[in-house]
């Protein structure tokens, strides 16, 4: 079993609809990262968070440190968020477990 | 500042050739680290510095070999490719938030390695 689990693996939803991705990891964590990677490949980090809640722009984040469980929650989603979403566990050290990644797409 | 540069993006080499990916931060990070990215997993690490003059494996390092002489720079040497190391490959920096923080992460752009 992975350490870092990500569901679903794929997601295909219509420009305007709310979004949500799971992520559950099986390891202590000091933080959990959520990362996006567009079609070109670069990645970008979106949130790094050990607790309660983070919001920028139409992304939420959440975790709940006791079911050991973190969403990432896309609102009025457009066709730009279609991208490749990763959550990774960060524990004591610099060293980060990623997920497999959640693929999106927006259709418009 | 131009964050974390990878260089090359793409390379094709031939069985038994070796090779260095180039990774610079000008963010003065501490924290250094190569991952391959291969279809269907995840990104794994394969090895990583906390700091100039120390480097440790990460959870892939055969085929594999580092350097870290000054903090910005942190190459990865493929001695002698394998088929096996066809891959997209992502160094990343980092600083700690706090000693016990999480780290904050900037990717390169990636570099596109194919072994023949």
């Amino acid at each position: 079993k992975n350490e870092v689990e990500q569901s679903p693996q794929n997601l295909t939803a219509q420009e305007g609809e709310f979004i949500t991705i799971n992520c559950s990891y099986s390891v202590g964590i000091s933080a959990l990262h959520w990362l996006q990677q567009h079609p070109g490949g670069g990645i970008v980090s979106l949130f790094m968070l050990s607790s309660g809640k983070k919001k920028h722009g139409r992304l939420i984040a959440t975790i709940n440190i006791q079911e050991k469980h973190s969403s990432l929650h896309i609102t009025a989603s457009h066709p730009r968020d279609s991208a490749v979403y990763i959550c990774a566990a960060q524990g004591g050290s610099e060293k980060l477990v990623f997920g497999k990644g959640m693929k999106l797409t927006v259709n418009p | 500042n131009a964050g974390v540069t990878q260089t090359p993006k793409f390379q094709v080499l031939k069985t038994g050739q070796s090779m260095t990916l180039q990774c610079a931060q000008d963010m003065n990070h501490e924290y250094m680290s190569w991952y391959r990215q291969d279809p269907g997993m995840g990104l794994r690490l394969i090895h990583y510095s906390v700091g100039a003059g120390i480097t440790d494996q990460g959870e892939v390092p055969n085929g594999y070999n580092v350097s870290r002489s000054t903090t910005e720079d942190f190459p990865l040497r493929l001695l002698s490719a394998a088929p096996s190391q066809t891959s997209v490959y992502f160094c990343a920096s980092s600083y700690r938030t706090s000693p016990s923080g999480a780290n904050v992460l900037t990717f390169g752009a990636g570099s596109r390695l194919t072994v023949l």
